[in-house]
């Protein structure tokens, strides 16, 4: 298994503003993904995140809005970018191990706010 | 892409009686079929999953069968428990990415 952080854990922004969140797993990992999650909803992935290039991102989601990093097999930066309140949300990531990018792993989520 | 649905939304049950839940997807190539359970504020927690090439695997109390052709699958708990109660999501992964369902709230009544 792996072991997933994420910080922060919470935070309240202003609207037009940014906010990175981190998250770091303590073991290597095959495949990295960022998901939002609605209270009380679903998991929405919101793209994958590949180690040296660019994310790939599912549809209805952009790189200008959500520029992720992954400069590493063990951490990845998602950044919410010119935030309005309808990014509000929790955002997770997870990690998946063995062959084919299964068992995946949650991070704790980070609860933005945005006012 | 793929879609993934899951019924019901919400179910109550009786302590002792068995609860399940079923999802069905539309891709073919979906190999991998987790389920995950998430209670109030916490992240969601692989339970057990399954993969296309088994019809049916069990752990305990929890059971996953999956029928390829039909392109569904479900979670059986038995003898529920309280502690049971949480939010459960099916998902289905092609090995690149993971498509969960609408996730089931369940409650186990003491």
């Amino acid at each position: 298994s792996a072991v997933i952080s994420q910080k922060p854990s919470r935070d309240i922004c202003q609207r037009g503003t940014s906010l990175t969140i981190q998250c770091q797993v303590d073991s290597q990992v095959t495949m990295m993904f960022w998901y939002r999650q609605q209270p009380g909803q679903s998991l929405t992935l919101i793209a994958t995140a590949n180690q040296g290039s660019e994310a790939t991102y599912e549809s209805g989601f952009v790189i200008d809005k959500f520029p992720i990093s992954r400069p590493n097999l063990t951490f990845s930066t998602l950044t919410v970018s010119n935030m309005s309140p309808e990014d509000s949300s929790i955002y997770l990531c997870s990690g998946a191990v063995g062959t084919g990018g299964n068992e995946q792993f949650f991070g704790p989520g980070t609860r933005l706010t945005v006012l | 892409g793929e879609n993934v649905e899951q019924h019901p939304s919400t179910l109550s049950v009786q302590e002792g009686d068995s609860a399940v839940i079923k999802c069905t997807y539309s891709d073919s190539a979906s190999n991998y079929f987790p389920w995950y359970k998430q209670e109030l504020g916490k992240r969601p927690q692989l339970i057990i999953d399954i993969r296309s090439n088994v019809g049916e695997k069990k752990d305990q109390r929890i059971a996953v069968t999956l029928n390829k052709t039909a392109k569904h699958f479900s979670l059986h708990i038995t003898e529920t428990q309280p502690e049971d109660s949480a939010v459960y999501f099916c998902a289905a992964s092609n090995g690149n990415q993971f498509y969960f369902g609408t996730g089931t709230s369940l409650t186990v009544i003491p």
